[in-house]
């Protein structure tokens, strides 16, 4: 079973500043997904990557994936109030034969202070 | 726009009880899915059901878990005597393949089960 990663579990910071996490795995990944959750809500899609060295952005967020499709991270610049949350993320079809299950990563809590 | 619905939001049992979680998925998707979240644990996958049937489960779904898709609308989580340790949220999600970039799986708010 992948086994994925996240640094660091947690992550307090004031709203302005840029802050990194991180997802590991000791296998290739096929694709990764991050995702975000709210307290009380399913976690909502964000961004997949699928190619190696691949980089997407997505307003104050930039997603990178490792040349060798083993780590991501998810940068955010110029933190505000409203990022705070449980990033997450997640592989698809991580092993297994049904397609789209997804493996998740124990998340990182976000809180960004006013 | 489309939305993964679930109920109750929150249900409280006792150990031992019946329980079911209801979902009603996006209309057009056709791959279905559990999932459960432990308080202060990551989300792990339940059960994958397309097609009528389950495709994959894991090893958290024993013989006290079940999922029906009755009327072409709903999809059902049954956990049939339930344990202090079921206490968690419960996501449902659905998902359509190429409908969306990067095969979006699209989830519901979560129902929060405790068992006492």
């Amino acid at each position: 079973t992948q086994l994925l990663e996240q640094s660091p579990q947690f992550l307090s910071i004031q709203e302005g500043e840029n802050l990194t996490v991180y997802c590991n795995s000791s296998s290739v990944f096929s694709s990764l997904q991050w995702y975000r959750q709210e307290p009380g809500e399913g976690p909502v899609l964000l961004v997949t990557v699928v190619t190696g060295g691949e980089v997407k952005k997505l307003k104050r967020l930039t997603f990178q994936f490792g040349d060798a499709r083993k780590d991501s991270s998810l940068h955010i610049t110029a933190a505000q109030t409203g990022d705070t949350g449980l990033y997450l993320c997640a592989e698809p079809n991580a092993g297994g034969t049904s397609y789209g299950k997804l493996t998740f990563g124990q998340g990182t809590i976000l809180t960004v202070h006013p | 726009e489309p939305e993964v619905t679930q109920t109750p939001s929150h249900q409280v049992t006792q150990m031992g009880q019946e329980v079911i979680l209801r979902c009603v998925p996006i209309s057009n998707h056709l791959y279905f899915y559990w999932y459960r979240q432990i308080l202060g644990q990551k989300v792990e996958f339940l059960v994958s059901f397309y097609n009528n049937e389950i495709s994959e489960k894991s090893e958290i779904f024993d013989d006290q878990f079940s999922v029906e898709r009755p009327d072409g609308s709903n999809f059902t989580l049954k956990i049939r005597s339930t344990k202090l340790e079921d206490s968690a949220m419960y996501f449902c999600a659905s998902i359509r393949p190429g409908l969306t970039p990067g095969n979006e799986q699209f989830f519901g708010p979560g129902t929060r089960l405790t068992v006492l």
